[in-house]
């Protein structure tokens, strides 16, 4: 069965950083890409960043491009987003979202983890 | 950029059919993913390439398509099927989501 669990979420003022990370088991991990996946009240479902099996692709939204890093760690079997220069509109659910193929060419979502919260307030 | 648009919220009475629609120029030429999301709960998929269950999601669950509509229809629906639905399509870099229906089963 597959597990996407994530962690590092939590209460951070605008300006600074916060990494976040997912753990995957139950998959062969540097098969598939992998996604961040943010969801507010406001907005839904937005899409934050890829990261294709083996990090040669890697493509951000507009809104985080410049301040947001994803990265991977295929021997950990881990997913990585480096926040940094936080806003108060990045406040979200952030998940981790597993893609159907090893490209983020064709963006295709399969299996979701929990979710972890930040919240960006002064 | 593309958008997807649903209706924000659909209500029927159990063993009912319940029809979601998600509408959007870029269904001409991509498939379309639907998501049920349940209060705490992290997004399932439920149909995929436009009409194709996954395994373990229940025979109730289709999906059609017809030009730039996609629609989610669930047969003889349950109380558990009360969730968040959202429909997914990616193309030419752009991945987008619907923002989302409520569908509601009393």
């Amino acid at each position: 069965e597959v597990q996407l669990v994530e962690s590092g979420g939590g209460l951070v003022q605008p300006g600074r950083s916060l990494r976040l990370s997912c753990a995957a088991s139950g998959l062969t991990f540097d098969d598939y890409a992998m996604h961040w996946v943010r969801q507010t009240p406001g907005k839904g479902l937005e899409w934050v960043s890829g990261i294709s099996w083996n990090s040669d692709s890697i493509d951000y939204a507009d809104s985080v491009k410049g301040r947001f890093t994803i990265s991977r760690d295929n021997a950990k079997n881990s997913l990585y987003l480096q926040m940094n220069s936080l806003r108060t509109e990045d406040t979200a659910l952030y998940y981790c979202a597993k893609d159907i193929a090893g490209d983020i060419a064709e963006t295709e979502f399969d299996y979701w983890g929990q979710g972890t919260l930040v919240t960006v307030s002064s | 950029s593309y958008e997807l648009t649903q209706p924000s919220s659909v209500s029927v009475s159990p063993g009912q059919t319940a029809r979601i629609t998600c509408s959007g120029d870029v269904l001409v030429k991509k498939y379309a993913r639907w998501f049920q999301q349940k209060p705490g709960q992290a997004p399932v998929l439920v149909i995929y390439k436009d009409t194709e269950r996954p395994s373990g999601i229940p025979e109730r669950f289709s999906g059609s398509s017809s030009g730039t509509t996609v629609t989610l229809t669930i047969s003889g629906a349950q109380a558990e099927d009360e969730a968040n639905y959202y429909c997914y399509s990616g193309a030419d870099n752009n991945r987008i989501f619907g923002g989302g229906t409520k569908l509601t089963v009393l």
